[in-house]
């Protein structure tokens, strides 16, 4: 089975950086995403890594060690519209286990 | 974004009766999902689809049946609806299967549906 673990909640700064991890065991690993998810709202993928290393797109990067089954998110430039979730998930047979997400607030 | 949508958005019940949840998809995507979200719990997949007819169970199907006529549409019944229900219901989908994601198979990642709060009085 999958085990993922997340921080409840993080508070930063506008401007700031921030990074969000994720923690999980898995008996077979199929790449990890990470889905952002605003108040109210669906989640939206945000970025998939299934090779070790840092993806980076824009605002946000996204790290994976599989050997470590660790991974973290971390979001540069923070705007208060980052205020949000941020779910990691790891696909497990035919469906996705999520992690119990992680609620960033920006502060002015 | 990936056409989906869910009816009702909505809804406000009482214990006991029947409750039908409607996701449909114009991605024709193979895959679709119903999951729960609830404080402190995160995402929880309740049952999957993998085609038409076929259907199985997840982390917490108790209480729910599921099914898909069409490739386009996931029904969600809740048979006799409880106060623990209570809960927002997102419907998701996606191209494959997430067992196939990884080095060489590219990227499953699944869209989903806006959401339904369902409310058991």
């Amino acid at each position: 089975g999958q085990n993922i673990d997340q921080p409840t909640e993080m508070t930063a700064t506008e401007g700031a950086i921030v990074q969000i991890n994720c923690t999980y065991q898995t008996s077979g690993f199929n790449g990890l995403f990470w889905y952002q998810q605003h108040a109210g709202e669906a989640p939206t993928f945000l970025s998939y890594n299934v090779l070790d290393g840092l993806e980076e797109k824009g605002r946000f990067s996204s790290f994976l060690s599989r050997s470590k089954g660790y991974s973290y998110l971390l979001l540069k430039e923070l705007q208060m519209k980052d205020s949000a979730s941020y779910l990691c998930a790891i696909p497990g047979g035919q469906n996705f286990v999520f992690g119990p997400g992680t609620r960033l607030s920006v502060l002015p | 974004d990936a056409g989906i949508t869910q009816s009702p958005r909505h809804k406000v019940t009482e214990t006991g009766t029947p409750v039908t949840l409607r996701c449909h998809q114009t991605e024709n995507h193979r895959y679709m999902y119903w999951y729960r979200q609830d404080p402190g719990h995160g995402l929880r997949l309740i049952h999957y689809s993998y085609g038409v007819k076929d259907t199985d169970k997840g982390e917490v199907s108790d209480g729910y049946s599921v099914s898909r006529s069409k490739t386009e549409d996931f029904l969600l019944t809740l048979e006799s609806a409880t106060s623990s229900q209570t809960s927002v219901y997102f419907c998701a989908i996606s191209e494959f299967t997430s067992g196939l994601a990884g080095v060489g198979r590219g990227q499953n990642e699944q869209f989903f549906g806006p959401g339904t709060r369902l409310t058991v009085l």
